[in-house]
């Protein structure tokens, strides 16, 4: 859904500890989810895709966990590093097989301590 | 080499003027998009293309009007601005529909006053 008149969560994390962020989606038929890195003064870069005949999926320091009995997903971000400081989005497609819409999570931005 | 680019980065206009930011991709995608980001960050769908055919329109005012001359193109005209228009602007293109992943611009921001 839309947010209206929210604050970016914010997560702040020492450099070298693992960072979790959260996204909650609402439709149970979703069967596809996208986290998205967005630096300051760029647009949203996609970081990790996932399934929803899975329930974890690798990356290169990062793991997408997908729990679909209480429809969450969350980005593990492994010894966070200064350049992991940006905006993360999870996006899922709306609708049916074919949509060529996407529904943007609010963002949680992540900020890393020296 | 650039994947998709917008132009211009920065835009500053009066209320009442008609504006427009184009968009290119070189990726080979049959579908593009433009996306508002608010100051919340919050980022909203307005338009989907598949090749050069509108597929979305998200209750976007009529003030907006997309054009895609080509499947590398899509480029976003504002008439009549409004204080409200202020945003950033973010054109995306992905292969094909839903269940892949987008590529998006640097974005365009857009200030009215």
């Amino acid at each position: 859904g839309e947010s209206v008149g929210l604050h970016l969560p914010t997560l702040s994390v020492q450099e070298g500890d693992n960072s979790i962020i959260n996204c909650a989606y609402s439709n149970s038929a979703s069967d596809y989810f996208i986290w998205y890195k967005q630096e300051s003064g760029k647009g949203p870069q996609f970081i990790i895709d996932i399934r929803s005949n899975m329930d974890k999926r690798q990356g290169q320091r990062v793991t997408v966990l997908l729990n679909k009995t209480v429809k969450h997903l969350s980005l593990q971000i492994a010894a966070t590093q200064p350049g992991d400081s940006a905006v993360y989005f999870c996006a899922e497609p709306a609708g049916s097989s074919g949509t060529y819409k996407y529904i943007f999570g609010t963002g949680t931005r992540l900020k890393v301590l020296a | 080499d650039t994947a998709v680019s917008q132009t211009p980065k920065y835009l500053v206009t009066q209320m009442g003027n008609d504006k427009s930011i184009k968009c290119e991709q070189n990726l080979g995608h049959d579908t593009m998009y433009w996306y508002k980001q608010d100051s919340k960050k919050f980022l909203k769908i307005m338009f989907s293309y598949n090749n050069k055919e509108l597929i979305i329109n998200e209750t976007v005012p009529n003030r907006f009007s997309p054009k895609s001359p080509d499947k590398a193109h899509l480029n976003l005209h504002i008439n009549s601005l409004e204080l409200g228009d202020s945003a950033v602007y973010f054109c995306a293109s992905s292969h094909g529909s839903g269940k892949m992943k987008q590529y998006f611009g640097p974005g365009t921001r857009l200030t009215v006053t």
